[in-house]
């Protein structure tokens, strides 16, 4: 069975700061990786997204991830976080062509300005 | 409407009673999935719509559980015999195709509360 895996539940960081979210998951085979993120207020949207290819994926609002086949990662990085990017922070992970999407249990970032 | 929509956004019942949740997805979507999120949790599966086919009810915790897909567009999750264990944000959310490597588009949940 697929499980996502998100150890850091709160983040607390400064402005500038960097930011790395850690997102491992378990399944074998070939698999989709997503961030999803969910802004104070606002619905659950798509940060990024890994299917193929590069590993490094660039998303929105200079996010990135990267995916380390190895290591079953894909952690989210941003090199200087602002305060707007105070929200929470969901991975999620599928088997290509699948119906369920596993995701994992969030991380709180908070930023301060 | 621009988005996924759902209704109502806050539901208070009591245990035993029964309660439908409704969810409009994006205007030609032909993917629906439900989702629920406890608190401390990640989003649970619990049931998926393609189309015409038959749905994936695979994530369904219980018997109690059921929802529909009427003419390929709205949803009505519907919870029987109320527990307090069922009080959760129930999300929904749709995308354009059939496979999972689409987009997700969420609504804004309906928050659940069992007394």
């Amino acid at each position: 069975a697929q499980s996502v895996s998100q150890h850091n539940h709160h983040v607390i960081l400064s402005e500038a700061a960097s930011l790395e979210l850690g997102c491992n998951y378990s399944y074998g085979g070939t698999v989709n990786l997503f961030w999803y993120v969910q802004y104070p207020g606002q619905h659950l949207q798509l940060l990024l997204k890994y299917f193929s290819g590069d590993p490094l994926v660039k998303g929105i609002k200079g996010f990135e991830a990267e995916f380390i086949k190895s290591k079953f990662s894909f952690n989210l990085r941003k090199p200087s976080v602002q305060w707007s990017d105070t929200a929470e922070y969901f991975c999620a992970v599928n088997a290509p062509g699948a119906n369920n999407l596993f995701f994992g249990t969030g991380t709180r970032l908070t930023v301060i300005p | 409407g621009a988005g996924v929509s759902q209704s109502p956004s806050n539901k208070v019942t009591e245990k035993g009673k029964d309660v439908e949740l409704r969810c409009d997805p994006i205007s030609g979507h032909t993917a629906l999935y439900w989702y629920r999120q406890s608190l401390g949790q990640g989003l649970e599966f619990l049931i998926y719509f393609q189309g015409n086919s038959a749905p994936d009810k695979s994530g369904l915790p219980s018997d109690r559980f059921s929802a529909e897909r009427t003419g390929g567009s709205v949803s009505t999750l519907t919870i029987q015999r109320t527990q307090q264990e069922d009080s959760a944000v129930y999300l929904c959310a749709s995308s354009l195709g059939w496979a999972t490597n689409e987009k997700l588009f969420f609504g804004s949940g309906t928050q659940l509360s069992v007394l």
